[in-house]
């Protein structure tokens, strides 16, 4: 079955500081997508990133970096120079299969990062 | 980019009646949108697909006559939470992949319901 995990409930760091949240998937697809999304406490969902299985080169965007490894199947995000403006929800996320039929996506728990000044 | 809306963004309402929440793509065409709902400091469980011209399907331990979903049409689905109760009050968020590969998903603001 597949399964998503952030073992990481809360991480409060204070501003300046490099966090990184961790997230392991289960799956027995071959083809799957990951994701990371932000939600600050209005709800909204921010997309961050979409990796699928076959493209294992970490990416960096700004402050944000992302460490996909399929040897431990996790798919790990940091923010360098951590800002209070990054204090929000993240919830990382699997998608099995290509195709719409498999697209509904499987959420983490979610870590609360708070960022203090 | 693609965008998703929800209305209304809140509602409150009292206890027994129902609720019609609906999810719109502005800008693309959506075969298939998702229902989400996430109680709060909780993650977001998908509760259904929703299926433009055919039935929509559940996830498990979801009631179906409560959580009724029309997707009308390419652009419009709706999520009805029939005799609403207290332990329904939650976030509901509804996502549409535009195509038919998976690029990313669009969400939704997303509905807060407190039921009183």
């Amino acid at each position: 079955a597949q399964k998503v995990t952030q073992a990481q409930t809360e991480i409060s760091v204070v501003e300046k500081e490099d966090v990184t949240l961790d997230c392991v998937y289960e799956t027995r697809d071959t083809t799957y997508y990951l994701f990371w999304y932000k939600q600050p406490p209005s709800g909204e969902l921010v997309f961050l990133i979409r990796r699928n299985s076959f493209d294992e080169q970490n990416e960096i965007s700004g402050r944000y970096s992302w460490n996909f490894q399929k040897s431990t199947s996790s798919f790990n995000f940091t923010i360098t120079a951590s800002q209070v403006v990054d204090s929000a929800v993240y919830f990382c996320a699997l998608s099995e299969g290509p195709y719409n039929q498999g697209g509904k996506l499987i959420f983490g728990q979610g870590t609360e990062l708070s960022v203090k000044p | 980019g693609a965008v998703v809306s929800q209305h209304p963004s809140w509602v409150i309402c009292k206890s027994g009646t129902s609720v019609k929440i609906e999810c719109r793509s502005l800008d693309f065409q959506a075969t298939t949108m998702f229902w989400y709902r996430q109680f709060p400091k909780q993650s977001l469980m998908l509760m259904a697909t929703s299926n433009e011209g055919s039935k929509a399907t559940y996830e498990q331990g979801v009631e179906k006559d409560k959580f009724l979903i029309n997707h009308a049409s390419l652009t419009l689905s709706t999520l009805t939470v029939t005799s609403a109760h207290p332990e329904d009050s939650s976030f509901y968020i509804c996502s549409a992949p535009p195509g038919l590969v998976i690029e990313t998903q669009y969400f939704g603001p997303g509905t807060r319901l407190l039921v009183l």
